[in-house]
């Protein structure tokens, strides 16, 4: 039973490139949600997602940061310009159902790094 | 808003000795709490969760903590320290209303385990 796959697990950019993570959930999930792990900081909440609709995006950026859960396939977050402000682990999990007593299950984070 | 106080960054202890992690949390409604374990590299894993019923709370590894409404506390303990202990722990809050879906972390505890 694999758990939260995040792929790639480390990226590195350049300033102004786009960033692209992906994740998929554990077999039998259909709730994603996205965290940003700065340096010395605990996780923040990004973005929570269902198939194919974003339900509380009330976390992310307001520019150049996007994430789509499609029918079909992993989610992603896209991060368009990066800049060196963006170099952070991010961190994808995900849930049986909607409710906060439902457990979040974890992947193992994509560290991000922007030259 | 919630928010979560972690208090020591740091917290270093024998092999053997009691483990105290604190964790003190702000919220409008009493939360759903959680304790997460982080080692190097990897993802976060759930070591407990308080939602209702007894305020004493068993975990995995040996790790248990107690609800204090009054002290608006929910700190991790564990009896004896084991060299494999030695990680980041996060404490964590939701909204049991479902105002918001992400969790709510404080900045982490790096737990430090002397031979």
């Amino acid at each position: 039973n694999a758990g939260v796959m995040q792929n790639p697990r480390h990226l590195v950019r350049r300033r102004g490139q786009e960033a692209r993570l992906r994740c998929s959930p554990m077999k039998g999930h259909s709730h994603v949600y996205w965290y940003r792990q700065l340096p010395e900081e605990g996780l923040k909440f990004m973005v929570y997602l269902q198939k194919e609709n974003i339900i509380d995006e009330s976390g992310m950026p307001k520019e150049r940061f996007s994430a789509e859960f499609p029918k079909e396939g992993p989610s992603i977050l896209r991060i368009q310009q990066v800049v060196r402000g963006d170099s952070a682990a991010y961190f994808c999990a995900s849930s049986p159902g909607r409710g906060s007593y439902n457990e979040q299950f974890f992947g193992p984070g994509t560290r991000l790094t922007v030259l | 808003a919630q928010s979560v106080t972690q208090l020591g960054s740091h917290v270093s202890v024998s092999e053997g000795a009691l483990v105290l992690l604190r964790c003190n949390y702000s919220s409008s409604v009493p939360p759903y709490l959680f304790w997460y374990v982080q080692y190097p590299n990897q993802g976060l894993q759930l070591l407990l969760k308080y939602t209702t019923g007894a305020t004493l709370v068993k975990g995995i590894n040996g790790f248990e903590a107690e609800f204090k409404k009054s002290e608006t506390s929910f700190h991790l303990t564990k009896p004896s320290a084991h060299m494999s202990d030695a990680a980041e722990y996060f404490c964590a809050v939701s909204d049991p209303g479902g105002g918001a879906d992400g969790l709510t972390f404080g900045k982490g505890t790096h737990l430090i385990i002397q031979p």
